[in-house]
């Protein structure tokens, strides 16, 4: 069974560009999530999304935003890029919105700002 | 409002020594804990979990934590250290009932001495 998948890896984007990152849940897998993680902050929770629609939403601007289509392939968008949104960005997917449902994780997007 | 208390960014221990990774958490509601490592440029992997029942849990590569109420507490214990098991180890909460939204620790770097 194939994990999440996340794409691009690896990218550079300038100040003031946009990004689009996507992220290919589990098969099977309704609910994706979307972290970002820095050395100074650590994990932080950027959105949820399930059946297409957002659920939770983390203290970020509204520069950020994703979105989730009927396959349950989300997509998180952040436009006007600053130096401080290079990070690791991770996807994950569970069943459903059930807690205690387990988390699975990508490998992520590295975006670097310059 | 939940949210997870990391002990220690940085643990070292020697191979062959009891690993112990500290973490407590603030929840008003019964919590749903977990442990994810995360290894050099990947994403994160789940270890272990713990929802309902047994308050010790046992997970993947030998690691096991203890559900501890009274404490708040779910330490993540090795007997045995092993050169692999250096990584980030972050602790994890979400609470029963709504929508799912896990909160993460911010991260124990363990490093294993040879």
């Amino acid at each position: 069974k194939a994990g999440v998948t996340q794409t691009p890896r690896y990218l550079i984007k300038t100040r003031g560009q946009q990004v689009t990152l996507s992220c290919s849940p589990i098969s099977g897998h309704r609910s994706v999530s979307w972290y970002q993680q820095t050395p100074g902050q650590g994990l932080q929770f950027l959105f949820e999304y399930f059946s297409e629609t957002q659920r939770n939403k983390g203290n970020f601007p509204g520069r950020f935003s994703g979105r989730q289509f009927s396959n349950s392939r989300s997509e998180m968008n952040v436009s006007t890029l600053e130096l401080g949104d290079s990070a690791l960005y991770l996807c994950a997917s569970s069943l459903d919105t059930t807690s205690g449902n387990t988390i699975y994780f990508g490998e992520g997007s590295w975006l670097t700002v310059v | 409002a939940q949210s997870v208390t990391q002990l220690g960014s940085h643990v070292s221990v020697s191979e062959g020594a009891l690993v112990l990774l500290r973490c407590n958490y603030s929840s008003s509601v019964p919590p749903y804990l977990f442990w994810y490592v995360q290894y050099p440029n990947q994403g994160l992997q789940l270890l272990l979990k713990y929802t309902t029942g047994a308050t010790l849990v046992k997970g993947i590569n030998g690691f096991e934590a203890e559900f501890k109420k009274s404490e708040t507490s779910f330490h993540l214990t090795k007997p045995s250290a092993h050169m692999s098991d250096a990584a980030e180890y972050f602790c994890a909460v979400s609470y029963s009932g709504g929508y799912q939204k896990v909160t993460f620790g911010t991260g124990t770097k363990l490093q294993v001495i040879p």
